[in-house]
């Protein structure tokens, strides 16, 4: 089955710094990437997506990268502030008759003013 | 939209009870889920249906859990007899189908059981 590795565990930052956190998955047949945002004592909530048919997504202060090739993909925050201290969780799965979300362990994120 | 709702949103119960968590997904859902999220472990699938059928349960760490979704708007997951390792938060999430729209997975607020 997929799994998933997160990089690193935790990130501590200043504000208006960037951050980057990166994921990688093992199963090649995996096409579609979210990341999700969870802020203490609440639930994850998605903040970016991306299918494997793209090389990068953007958002505003966010951004995902894809490498298909070496089964990696990407969170880019630039210009952080203090808001956005939270547990940042990548995923994968296969979209199709199901999707079940394979995650990783979680990078914490703190953005110290 | 309510929202993903989940019931009770704490439980504190002696090691041996039956616990019962309850979820009801967002209307016109799909698809549902169990994780269970723990510092050492992260978040963890346990379940997930697909309108109303089991897909994939082997998430499910024993014998002693269980899930059931009777029908599409309620799903239960069971924990007889509950060790004090089954203590975690649980959480419930819904999508929509595949080719109807986003992929994204609302989770509800959570379970957090503690199990003494």
């Amino acid at each position: 089955g997929e799994n998933v590795e997160q990089h690193p565990s935790t990130l501590s930052v200043q504000e208006g710094d960037s951050a980057v956190i990166k994921c990688t998955y093992s199963d090649s047949a995996s096409n579609y990437f979210p990341w999700y945002k969870q802020e203490l004592g609440k639930r994850p909530q998605l903040i970016i997506d991306i299918r494997s048919n793209v090389g990068e997504k953007k958002d505003q202060r966010i951004a995902v990268t894809l490498n298909k090739t070496a089964k990696h993909f990407s969170l880019h925050i630039t210009e952080t502030q203090p808001e956005d201290s939270a547990v940042y969780f990548c995923a994968a799965s296969q979209l199709g008759a199901g999707t079940a979300l394979i995650f990783g362990k979680g990078t914490t994120l703190s953005v110290s003013s | 939209d309510a929202g993903v709702i989940q019931s009770p949103r704490h439980e504190v119960t002696e090691m041996g009870q039956e616990v019962t968590l309850r979820c009801k997904p967002i209307s016109g859902h799909n698809s549902l889920f169990w994780y269970r999220q723990t510092m050492m472990r992260g978040l963890e699938l346990l379940i997930y249906f697909n309108n109303n059928v089991p897909i994939d349960d082997s998430g499910m760490p024993e014998d002693r859990f269980s899930a059931k979704m009777p029908n599409a708007s309620f799903s239960t997951l069971k924990i007889q007899p509950s060790e004090p390792r089954d203590s975690a938060v649980y959480f419930c999430a819904s999508s929509r189908a595949p080719g109807q729209g986003t992929y994204e997975q609302y989770f509800g607020p959570g379970t957090r059981l503690t199990v003494t």
